[in-house]
């Protein structure tokens, strides 16, 4: 069965820092990889997508991916208050999904 | 509004009853995925469907549960005999044509389903 694991936190961070957030996945196989936030009530939004290993940048995000590790992660820099969510990351081409590290960035 | 749209947002049946939930996909999309959260739960994938084909119904439970994309309309999931189990928010997804690992899906509003 194929997992993908995530802290559940919260993982607080106060405004202005970088803010971590990691995922183990176990289909070695896997060839995509996104990162979603939910706001509390709300559904999934897209934020990033990764495919290859390295980093990807997109404004303040940046995914980064290692294969050999099955480890994916997104870091969210100068982080505000309105980041705060649960964050979901999402393996494969019918993505699994893992329980979302819920993140609180506070003033 | 082009994006993924679900109905009803909520929804209230009694145990016993009937739901049906309905997604129509983002223009130009033609394959949709419906998927269940719980209550401090993360997103369970249940079926994929293109037109007129279910793909990937791996995640549905074996009974009770029934999903359709038909060649006109929206997509629909089906829960015959509630239980108070079922409540949850139900969400549909798209993306579009060609397949591959490219494929990105956007989400719908969901809907929510309390069985009383």
């Amino acid at each position: 069965q194929k997992e993908v694991e995530q802290n559940s936190g919260p993982l607080s961070v106060p405004e202005g820092a970088i803010a971590s957030l990691n995922c183990t996945y176990s289909d070695r196989g896997s060839q995509s990889f996104f990162w979603y936030r939910q706001y509390s009530g709300k559904s999934p939004e897209l934020i990033m997508s990764i495919y290859s290993n390295g980093d990807k940048e997109d404004g303040r995000f940046t995914a980064q991916l290692n294969k050999a590790s099955q480890y994916v992660s997104l870091l969210i820099r100068d982080s505000q208050p309105s980041d705060s969510a649960t964050y979901l990351c999402a393996v494969g081409y019918i993505p699994t999904f893992g329980r979302g590290t819920s993140l609180i960035v506070h003033p | 509004n082009a994006g993924v749209m679900q109905n009803p947002r909520h929804l209230v049946r009694r145990r016993g009853q009937e739901a049906r939930l309905r997604c129509s996909p983002m223009k130009g999309h033609s394959h949709v995925y419906w998927y269940r959260q719980l209550p401090e739960e993360g997103l369970k994938f249940m079926v994929y469907l293109q037109k007129e084909n279910i793909i990937d119904e791996s995640g549905m439970p074996k009974e009770r549960f029934s999903a359709e994309f038909p060649k006109e309309g929206p997509s629909i999931l089906r829960i015959q005999q509630v239980v108070r189990g079922d409540s949850a928010a139900y969400f549909c997804a798209s993306s579009p044509p060609g397949g591959g690992r490219t494929d990105t899906q956007y989400f719908g509003p969901g809907t929510r389903l309390t069985v009383l």
